[in-house]
């Protein structure tokens, strides 16, 4: 099974930074990863699938890259709302099979 | 407005069994994969199992298989989740969660979540 590695676990940082957590896969999944967002007690939020692609109404702020085992998500300035923990996934294809990161916990400074 | 509203979470026995429920609106749900995702207490996202818009290809994770099986009935526009041989460990929040259509790779939309306790 694949794995998928989150660094850091937890992190503070403030408002107006620019922030970058790093997912990295046991293996090669081309461009099969996306990022979520999660805030307590809240489903998770699709921000950026197929490594790069932000997803419809996400603020243009949060980027994604990457391709085979490393992958970045990176936030260019906090604002208040980004306080939350992230996750990425992968997707492999023969069998489907999905897996999540550890995630990372983003807490404000 | 897409919507995935779940039910059907309780507290069960071990050894027991479940059935949850995902009742979609606001998109052409026979159009879409399905999936379920959960996630324990203060833990991480866990996939669970996927169905395909027709219901003719299904997946589950390792730990599952063989005890859960997904289906769904198109006609009501509903997605279900039947848990056998329930164990300690699938204690979890139970997420429905749609499959975005222009690739396989993520989940677009998800419910509230409906809360599974397996205990003695």
């Amino acid at each position: 099974a694949i794995r998928m590695t989150q660094s850091p676990s937890s992190f503070s940082a403030s408002i107006g930074d620019r922030v970058t957590i790093t997912c990295r896969a046991s293996q090669g999944i081309s461009t099969y990863l996306a990022w979520y967002q999660q805030k307590p007690g809240k489903a998770p939020k699709l921000l950026i699938y197929a490594a790069s692609t932000l997803q419809s109404g996400v603020p243009s702020r949060f980027s994604g890259s990457g391709s085979g085992t490393d992958f970045t998500l990176t936030i260019s300035y906090l604002q208040s709302e980004d306080f939350a923990t992230y996750y990425c996934q992968q997707y492999y294809s023969y069998p489907p099979m999905y897996t999540f990161g550890q995630g990372t916990k983003l807490e404000i400074k | 407005e897409v919507r995935l509203v779940e039910s059907g979470g309780v507290v069960a026995q071990p050894g027991g069994s479940l059935r949850l429920s995902c009742v979609a609106s606001g998109f052409t749900f026979d159009h879409y994969n399905m999936h379920w995702v959960r996630q324990a207490p203060g833990k991480g996202l866990e996939w669970v199992s996927l169905i395909s818009w027709d219901g003719d290809s299904t997946s589950y994770e390792d730990s599952v298989k063989g005890r859960f099986t997904i289906s769904r009935d198109n006609s009501k526009n509903s997605l279900f989740l039947q848990m056998n041989s329930l164990r300690t460990e699938d204690t979890a929040l139970y997420y429905c969660a749609r499959e975005v259509q222009e690739t396989a790779a993520a989940f677009d939309y998800w419910g509230q979540g409906t809360l599974v306790t397996v205990s003695s």
